[in-house]
């Protein structure tokens, strides 16, 4: 079975700009959730995405946004970039039961973005 | 709301010995936890989950973990660490009811196995 794989892996984006960033979910799971992990710092949740609508977020503003696919990959947008949006951003999937916190998270290796 | 405390920024250690790696969390809710470990460039990776059942938990790569509820701990160890375990380790919990992806971290431990 194939892991979670995220693409670019590095990017370089001035403040201001927009960004995409991308996620193939490993094969059988419907649930997919993003963080942002600042340097030095643990990852913090941004989004979880089930059945295509999003159905949690962390305290992030909603410059935030994400879409998730009939094939449960999944897109981070970020509109008006901040250089506090330098970080490595993770995607992360499982399969999951509405409503349950038991899930296995399978992550991927990340997308770091660079804001100047 | 949770909250959770890794005690150690980092922790170095000479191969072969013992290591234990400090977690304490806070939650106003019942939560499951779990410890990961990230390799430079790489994501994060599962190493072991207390879910219920007994308060001991072992997982991969040699590692361990004991929950105590009254202390709200859930710190990991090794009785025997390798060069190869050097990387940084994230204790995290999640609530059981709600938001199943919803893991919250710690700040994280680097752990330096020493030769």
């Amino acid at each position: 079975e194939t892991g979670v794989t995220q693409s670019p892996t590095h990017l370089i984006k001035t403040r201001g700009q927009q960004v995409t960033l991308r996620c193939s979910s490993q094969s059988g799971h419907n649930t997919v959730s993003w963080y942002q992990q600042a340097l030095g710092q643990g990852p913090q949740f941004i989004f979880q995405y089930y059945r295509e609508e999003e159905n949690g977020r962390g305290n992030f503003p909603p410059r935030f946004s994400g879409l998730q696919f009939p094939n449960y990959s999944s897109e981070l947008n970020v509109n008006a970039l901040e250089l506090d949006d330098s970080a490595l951003y993770l995607c992360a999937s499982s399969l999951s039961l509405r409503g349950s916190g038991a899930n296995v998270l399978t992550f991927g290796a990340g997308s770091r973005l660079t804001v100047l | 709301a949770q909250s959770v405390t890794q005690l150690d920024s980092q922790v170095p250690v000479f191969e072969e010995a013992p290591v234990e790696l400090r977690c304490n969390y806070s939650s106003s809710v019942s939560v499951y936890l779990f410890w990961y470990v990230q390799y430079p460039n790489q994501g994060l990776q599962l190493l072991l989950k207390y879910l219920s059942g007994s308060t001991l938990v072992k997982g991969i790569n040699g590692f361990e973990a004991e929950f105590n509820k009254s202390q709200t701990s859930f710190h990991l160890r090794k009785p025997s660490v390798h060069i190869s375990d050097t990387a940084e380790y994230f204790c995290a919990v999640s609530p059981r009811v709600g938001y199943g992806n919803k893991l919250v971290f710690g700040a994280g431990t680097i752990l330096r196995v020493k030769s």
